[in-house]
């Protein structure tokens, strides 16, 4: 099965200011890699797909990246709806394994 | 617009079973792969199934591997979760999500259903 080591595990950080949250695979899973955002009691939402797609309707902010087996996703300028937990999730093969999250809060 | 409406969740003992539906409407649902993802309270998301869009292929973690039966019928536009042998640690939120076009990553999501293990 392929392991997504996410980190950190929890982040807090000032409004407007840059946020990056990675994970690496265990093993090669090209681009399809996938991150969400869950808010507090509500479902998680899609945010990147393919690695750096960004899903409909998500602000431009947020952006993702890859290089080689390590996947980014950055928030450019955070702002206080960004609060949450992200999850990445690698779409490469069955178990479709999600990252252990990570707990982002305002500083 | 896409909805995923989750139901059958409930209070278990262990060791018996629970089925779980999940309702949609707003696409073409006959279309798609769909899957299970749950999660225990308090902690992060993990994907329990997935099945095909013409039930030709099925996949399973293997936490539940044996215990779980993934299946769906397109003509009522429903995918259920046949649970048995439920332990304590089967004790979650369970969503159904169904995927964007192009990869299993889950751009629709249910609202869950809660079901809790415990004597």
């Amino acid at each position: 099965d392929i392991q997504m080591t996410q980190s950190p595990a929890s982040l807090s950080a000032s409004l407007e200011e840059i946020v990056t949250i990675t994970c690496q695979a265990s093993q090669d899973i090209g681009n399809w890699l996938a991150w969400y955002q869950q808010k507090p009691g509500k479902s998680p939402q899609l945010l990147i797909y393919g690695a750096t797609s960004l899903a409909d309707g998500v602000p431009s902010r947020f952006s993702g990246s890859r290089s080689g087996t390590q996947y980014s996703l950055k928030i450019s300028r955070l702002q206080v709806e960004d609060i949450g937990i992200y999850y990445c999730q690698q779409a490469s093969s069955a178990p479709f394994t999600f990252g252990s999250g990570t707990k982002l809060e305002i500083k | 617009e896409v909805q995923l409406v989750e139901s059958g969740g409930g209070l278990v003992q262990p060791g018996r079973s629970l089925k779980l539906s999940c309702v949609a409407s707003g696409f073409t649902f006959s279309n798609y792969g769909m899957n299970w993802i749950r999660q225990a309270p308090g902690k992060g998301l993990e994907w329990v199934a997935y099945i095909s869009s013409g039930s030709s292929y099925i996949y399973y973690a293997e936490t539940v591997k044996g215990r779980f039966t993934i299946s769906r019928d397109n003509a009522k536009n429903t995918l259920y979760l046949q649970m048995t042998s439920l332990r304590s640690e089967d004790t979650a939120l369970y969503y159904c999500a169904r995927h964007q076009g192009g990869g299993i990553w889950f751009a629709y999501w249910g609202q869950g259903t809660l079901v809790t293990v415990s004597s």
